[in-house]
């Protein structure tokens, strides 16, 4: 069975520092996945980072990166440089088997930044 | 980018009435679409997906008699809570798969989300 775990349900980050959400996953797919999203209270699921299972390097977008460790089955989101409007729900979700391309979502961590 | 949208962002209704939700893509055609249920401060939960022209996929432990989808055509599906009662109060959110990308990253666009109230 695939599984998302995320281990930290709330979390506190200094305006301008550097914060690390974990997330572990459990699938026998070779081919697979990972995505970080950030939901604000609005509710909407803004996408922020992907990263395929055949890719070489970690993923980044502005100031989001990917610490993608495969050995470890692990897909850790760092945030740079945070920012008040950084404080959300993060939910790290893992693309199912590739025929039904379903999203299986962990149990989200909290941010929030402190000024 | 892909842009999804639903209708109504947010309903409110008596116990028992049934509600219809929409989702549509905008900018692409879509043969599968997904929805999913977000009760406060949980994670999203898959409901089932929602195939064109063909009967919904629903997970295990949905209602497919209470929860009935439609997905007429290649942009548009719809998620009908029947006969609502206040446990069904909740954030529904819907995707779409853009088969125009990579297929084998299995993109999903997100619609904003419908909060659903029943009374």
């Amino acid at each position: 069975a695939q599984k998302i775990t995320q281990t930290q349900p709330g979390m506190f980050v200094q305006e301008k520092e550097a914060v690390t959400l974990d997330c572990t996953y459990d699938t026998s797919d070779p081919s697979y996945g990972l995505f970080w999203y950030k939901q604000p209270s609005s509710g909407e699921m803004i996408f922020l980072i992907y990263q395929g299972s055949y890719d070489q390097q970690n993923a980044t977008e502005g100031r989001y990166s990917l610490n993608f460790q495969k050995a470890r089955k692990s897909a850790n989101l760092v945030i740079s440089a945070s920012q008040l409007g950084d404080s959300a729900m993060y939910f790290c979700a893992m693309r199912a088997t590739s025929g039904t391309y379903k999203y299986i979502f962990g149990t989200g961590t909290r941010l929030k930044v402190l000024a | 980018g892909a842009v999804v949208s639903q209708h109504p962002s947010r309903v409110i209704c008596k116990s028992g009435t049934s509600v219809k939700i929409e989702c549509r893509s905008l900018d692409f055609q879509a043969t599968t679409m997904f929805w999913y249920r977000q009760f406060p401060k949980q994670s999203l939960m898959l409901m089932a997906t929602s195939n064109e022209g063909s009967k919904a996929t629903y997970e295990q432990g949905v209602e497919k008699d209470k929860f009935l989808i439609n997905h007429a055509s290649l942009t548009l599906s719809t998620l009908t809570v029947t006969s609502a009662h206040p446990e069904d109060s909740s954030f529904y959110i819907c995707s779409a798969r853009d088969e125009g990308r990579a297929i084998a990253v299995g993109w999903q666009y997100f619609g904003p989300g419908t909060r659903l109230t029943v009374l």
